[in-house]
């Protein structure tokens, strides 16, 4: 089916360990992009990519990483969990300024 | 800078009166507006959005929204609220110029929707 899916859904981890975040589309779009969403904070963005192999820091980047070696998905990467990345990730995709469509999102807590 | 304010954190309503959420932002240059819904433990969904052309906007669910440029305003409004708009509302801003981010969206903190019977 078309659309955009992440993988998991719920996520339990320990402070510490690596967690991998999955993003794909179906659309081609060429922007994609990673928020998260805490209370009092809205969507803030962690990275974004203009297309494969071209990613950038958004207004929260510190603590994670992407990659993009395919136009339809973007994995975003905790390299040493911590209990303040306790949060819902959703990733997005889009086509340059216009409307951004949205996963289901990603609920992780880190303990 | 873009920035994105909505006015009012939560607005309780009863159901079947009209409701009005606010948004204020500002751009040095041409934007585009959207609104957007979220229920509880789902994604983001597309309401409307306005790129160009007339400053009313209608959208899905019975949602309309104005852009008023010299207010640089874009509220959204319902004549008549059902219980199942019972929701999470965000506006946003694209700058229709390119960057490093063009395709990104700057949201404001939302609006919690909450319609009571």
């Amino acid at each position: 089916d078309a659309g955009i899916t992440q993988s998991p859904r719920y996520k339990i981890t320990e402070t510490g360990r690596q967690v991998t975040l999955m993003c794909h589309q179906t659309w081609s779009h060429s922007y994609m992009f990673w928020y998260r969403q805490d209370l009092g904070h809205g969507l803030r963005l962690i990275y974004y990519s203009a297309a494969a192999d071209i990613t950038d820091k958004g207004e929260v980047p510190d603590g994670y990483v992407v990659s993009r070696s395919k136009t339809e998905n973007f994995p975003l990467t905790l390299e040493s969990a911590t209990r303040s990345q306790t949060s819902v990730y959703f990733c997005a995709s889009g086509q340059g300024g216009r409307e951004l469509f949205f996963g289901e999102g990603s609920r992780l807590t880190v303990l | 800078a873009q920035s994105v304010t909505q006015l009012d954190s939560q607005v309780p309503v009863f159901e079947e009166a009209p409701v009005e959420l606010r948004c204020n932002y500002s751009s040095s240059v041409s934007v585009y507006l959207f609104w957007y819904v979220q229920y509880p433990n789902q994604g983001l969904q597309l309401l409307l959005k306005y790129l160009s052309g007339s400053t009313l906007v209608k959208g899905i669910n019975g949602f309309e929204a104005e852009f008023n440029k010299s207010q640089t305003s874009f509220h959204l409004r319902k004549p008549s609220v059902h219980i199942s708009d019972t929701a999470e509302y965000f506006c946003a801003v694209s700058d229709q110029g390119y960057g490093g981010s063009q395709g990104n969206l700057i949201f404001g903190k939302g609006t919690k929707l909450s319609v009571k019977p």
